[in-house]
């Protein structure tokens, strides 16, 4: 069966650390993987899109990789803040061109000072 | 643009009760969706639509309906609620421009049913 997993375990880093995210996947094969932010009591907000064509995706601080072999997609923040705590979770297009996502469980990012 | 919204914010329910939870997005965007989400579950797909009068299941769709009559709004219906749909729920809309983009969420309505 499809399947997404993301490190349910709760990451502690030290500010100024880079943290790194896991996303794997199974039985897909997605055009595409998406980065949300999710602060408690809010909705999920859209960080980055990566396509399957794609290896590697940089926004500011963010940077993501994507390897359709591994089946597996890595989240970085670099020179972490305490403002990046957070919950961060991945999500594939369940089919194609339907804009049907499928979400991981979320892995919740402490940035301690 | 307010753009995604959803009323309520709260709402607590007896079993067998029926709802509706409203979703509105002001962003003519064809894609709205429905999810769920639960402790350590994550968000799960209940219902979708690619557009006005299309609607389609997703992962977890017993329990609720939805229709699209326009573009603009999105209802998701609760039949006869239950506990097990105790949950938070998310509405989200999204373009499309050469393949879906990033969906933009609404605040949520977190369910009690009791």
């Amino acid at each position: 069966s499809q399947k997404i997993e993301q490190n349910s375990e709760a990451l502690n880093i030290q500010e100024g650390k880079t943290a790194t995210l896991t996303c794997n996947y199974t039985n897909y094969s997605p055009a595409y993987l998406q980065w949300y932010r999710q602060d408690p009591g809010r909705g999920p907000v859209f960080l980055l899109l990566i396509r399957e064509n794609e290896k590697e995706k940089r926004k500011e601080r963010l940077k993501v990789t994507f390897d359709t072999t591994l089946k597996q997609s890595l989240f970085h923040i670099t020179a972490s803040q305490p403002a990046d705590s957070a919950t961060y979770l991945c999500a594939l297009d369940g089919s194609s061109n339907t804009g049907k996502l499928i979400f991981g469980q979320g892995t919740t990012l402490q940035v301690k000072p | 643009n307010a753009g995604v919204t959803q009323t309520p914010k709260f709402q607590v329910l007896k079993t067998g009760q029926s709802m509706t939870l409203q979703c509105a997005q002001d962003m003519n965007h064809e894609y709205m969706s429905w999810y769920r989400q639960d402790p350590g579950m994550g968000l799960r797909l209940i219902h979708y639509s690619v557009g006005a009068g299309i609607t389609d299941q997703g992962e977890v769709p017993n329990g609720y309906n939805v229709s699209r009559s326009t573009t603009e709004d999105f209802p998701l219906r609760l039949l006869s609620a239950a506990p097990s749909q105790t949950s938070v729920y998310f509405c989200a809309s999204s373009y499309y421009s050469g393949g879906y983009n990033e969906q933009f969420f609404g605040p949520g309505t977190r369910l009690t049913v009791l």
